[in-house]
């Protein structure tokens, strides 16, 4: 059974970087895309972006220029990169596998989530 | 984007019930809609993929149909772990979009 868990600082400065480490366990990263998303508390799903082991990385427009996404297979991890955050960045970031074959592109396994809280 | 909206936007219920929940989309998915089920302070769960495909593990009660641009979601016989929140989601074309989201609560 393929596992995930978010890690991360919890609490970031406005205007700071927030960096978000996703570790998989029970599966290897290679060969599928990995995703980010996030939940403001109480409220919906929003999909950050997804990398794949190649490199290829896929991000939603609304944040694209201020995420970067990596990952290192020697270590089953993939990571997120936020830059210049404010309080609308304030959330739950869950990462999640992407598994896009032919017949299905589903988002099948999940991390708990880590709430991310943007404040000074 | 492709815009997804669901509706209603929360049901009240009772276990046993049949409840019904829609999502529209704003243009066609060729059916690559899923459904998850998120409870309280917990991740969400893939429920159902491709509009109809129950993903594995996922009880019987739960069934998913699709129309043109408007997918359905069934849960027969509603149980006490399915009072949560259901979300719809689309793979056809990044990025990826969620519905706003449906609250199942008790009647």
């Amino acid at each position: 059974q393929v596992q995930l868990q978010e890690s991360g600082p919890g609490l970031v400065k406005p205007s700071e970087t927030l960096s978000l480490t996703c570790t998989v366990s029970g599966g290897s990263v290679s060969s599928y895309y990995w995703s980010w998303i996030r939940q403001p508390p109480g409220k919906g799903l929003e999909w950050i972006g997804c990398i794949h082991s190649s490199g290829s990385t896929n991000s939603n427009p609304s944040l694209k220029s201020r995420v970067t996404m990596a990952m290192d297979t020697s270590k089953n991890q993939f990571f997120l990169k936020l830059t210049s955050v404010t309080a609308a960045d304030t959330a739950i970031y869950y990462c999640a596998r992407y598994d896009r074959d032919i017949s299905k592109y589903i988002l099948d396994f999940w991390g708990q989530g880590t709430l991310l809280t943007v404040a000074s | 984007d492709i815009q997804l909206t669901q509706f209603p936007s929360s049901v009240s219920a009772s276990v046993g019930d049949r409840v019904t929940i829609t999502c529209r989309a704003s243009q066609g998915l060729h059916n690559w809609l899923a459904w998850f089920r998120q409870k309280p302070g917990k991740a969400p769960e893939l429920l159902i993929y491709a509009a109809f495909t129950l993903q594995s593990g996922v009880p019987s009660r739960f069934s998913g149909s699709a129309s043109e641009t408007d997918f359905t979601l069934t849960i027969n016989s509603l149980q006490p772990e399915d009072f949560a929140t259901y979300f719809c989601q689309q793979s056809h074309t990044f990025p990826l979009t969620f519905g706003g989201g449906t609250r199942v609560e008790i009647k």
